[in-house]
């Protein structure tokens, strides 16, 4: 079972940027991550869940929900076991726990990790 | 594909059974759907997938069915822990990948 950690969280201004990233470790983590897509899902406070972005194992195809294409960047370094979300020109509604989820196959999400929060406030 | 979980909140009494709904705006290919627990302040955790298998270390007591648009969870006795929320997916015709609003489990 792979463990993963975000971090990069934090309070930012509306339009302003911020670079989320989710940490594998653990047990054939490698391997693990270098095999598997990957996912980042958001949850604004008191809501439900929404996801945003997805990357396949070699990073050869993305694709993102409407609510961010053209403002968040996905990717992912399989020498560093390490997967990123840039986020840019960051909205009010971009407020939220964002989760890394690891994805079994076909889209389900097997691993979660902790959540990083980010904030959008003046 | 839209997802609606029913009821939005389902009040029930330890040793209790939970029926869960999950209902899709369009018919599921091969049952692509999973449902997850989240309880509060953790992340969600993945319980089911492909409507009725359960993830490494799921209890019995959890099991999903249903097919085409008509997927139920049910929880035949509550424990104490499984007071949580509970969360449908599709992952059928994707991306996007879709999420149901959710339906609460609390004590009665």
């Amino acid at each position: 079972q792979v463990q993963l950690v975000e971090s990069g969280g934090g309070v930012v201004q509306p339009g302003g940027s911020l670079r989320l990233s989710c940490a594998a470790s653990g047990a054939a983590s490698r391997l693990t991550f270098t095999s598997s897509a990957f996912h980042w899902v958001r949850q604004a406070p008191g809501m439900g869940l929404e996801w945003v972005a997805f990357i396949r194992s070699d990073g050869s195809n993305k694709y993102y929900a409407d609510s961010v294409k053209g403002r968040f960047a996905i990717s992912k370094d399989n020498s560093n076991n390490r997967l990123s979300l840039e986020m840019y020109s960051l909205r009010s509604e971009d407020t939220a726990m964002y989760y890394c989820a690891k994805d079994r196959n076909f889209g389900i999400f097997d691993s979660w990790g902790q959540g990083t929060l980010v904030t959008v406030s003046p | 594909i839209v997802l609606t979980q029913s009821p939005g909140t389902l009040s029930l009494s330890p040793g209790e059974r939970a029926t869960l709904s999950c209902r899709a705006s369009q018919n599921t290919r091969y049952n692509y759907v999973a449902w997850y627990q989240q309880k509060p302040g953790q992340a969600p955790r993945l319980l089911i997938y492909g409507a009725s298998n359960r993830a490494t270390g799921i209890p019995d007591r959890f099991s999903g069915s249903g097919s085409g648009t008509d997927f139920t969870l049910t929880i035949t006795r509550l424990e104490p822990e499984d007071f949580a929320m509970y969360y449908c997916q599709q992952y059928d015709k994707s991306p996007p990948w879709t999420f149901g609003q959710g339906t609460k489990v609390e004590f009665k």
